[in-house]
């Protein structure tokens, strides 16, 4: 049973340009959160999506960030126009239900030169 | 709003030695959750911690749960250097499933 993927595990963008990081739920679980963190920090939530839906997204920035997670296929964190203040590492955890552990994947190291 | 706060945040200690990590937080919580990181890995679960008293133990990590003090300790028995990793508690906020993470303690064991 494959845990959660991430890819990529690296990418190295300049800033302006655009950066999509692809999450794939554990086989069976249909909720899917991301988390940043930032050097030497804990991991701070950013968006809760179930199958289709945002659930809650209240730590995702305002501008350039979003997220979806549709019917078919990974789940897409996109960060439009970079700035060298989004690297970071970008984790994602599934869980079979909401209020469930959290499984977290390898993360996505994002550089932002 | 829920915050986590660990403390310490690093701690160096000998093999052989016992030592606590303590993480509080600040309002009510359904539960608690330890993570171990390895630098530039991911998170792997330790605990999940769901009542008042709970203790769990695995190998020389014991973890406990004071749900009135809203206080965990995760407890290093005899510490090897293959522990050396960052520990994170997680807390989830009642009724509502984001985790809100401490800033993680870097612990490191020297012979």
């Amino acid at each position: 049973n494959a845990g959660v993927m991430q890819n990529p595990r690296h990418l190295v963008r300049r800033r302006g340009q655009e950066a999509r990081l692809r999450c794939s739920p554990m086989k069976g679980h249909s909720h899917v959160y991301w988390y940043r963190q930032l050097p030497e920090e804990g991991l701070k939530f950013m968006v809760y999506l179930q199958k289709e839906n945002i659930i809650d997204e209240s730590g995702m920035p305002k501008e350039r960030f979003s997220a979806e997670f549709p019917k078919e296929g990974p789940s897409i964190l996109r960060i439009q126009q970079v700035v060298r203040g989004d690297s970071a590492a970008y984790f994602c955890a599934s869980s079979r239900q909401g209020s469930e552990t959290q499984y977290f994947g390898p993360g996505t190291r994002l550089l932002v030169l | 709003e829920l915050k986590v706060e660990q403390n310490p945040l690093f701690l160096s200690m000998q093999e052989g030695k016992n030592y606590t990590i303590y993480c509080n937080y600040s309002t009510t919580s359904d539960r608690l959750y330890w993570y171990r990181q390895d630098p530039g890995k991911s998170l792997e679960s330790l605990f999940v911690l769901l009542s008042n008293g709970a203790v769990k133990q695995e190998g020389r990590l014991m973890a406990s749960l004071d749900t009135k003090a809203r206080l965990s300790t995760l407890h290093i028995t005899a510490a090897v250097h293959d522990l050396s990793a960052t520990y994170f508690c997680a807390v989830e906020n009642s009724g509502n499933t984001p985790l809100v993470f401490g800033k993680g303690t870097r612990l490191s064991v020297i012979a």
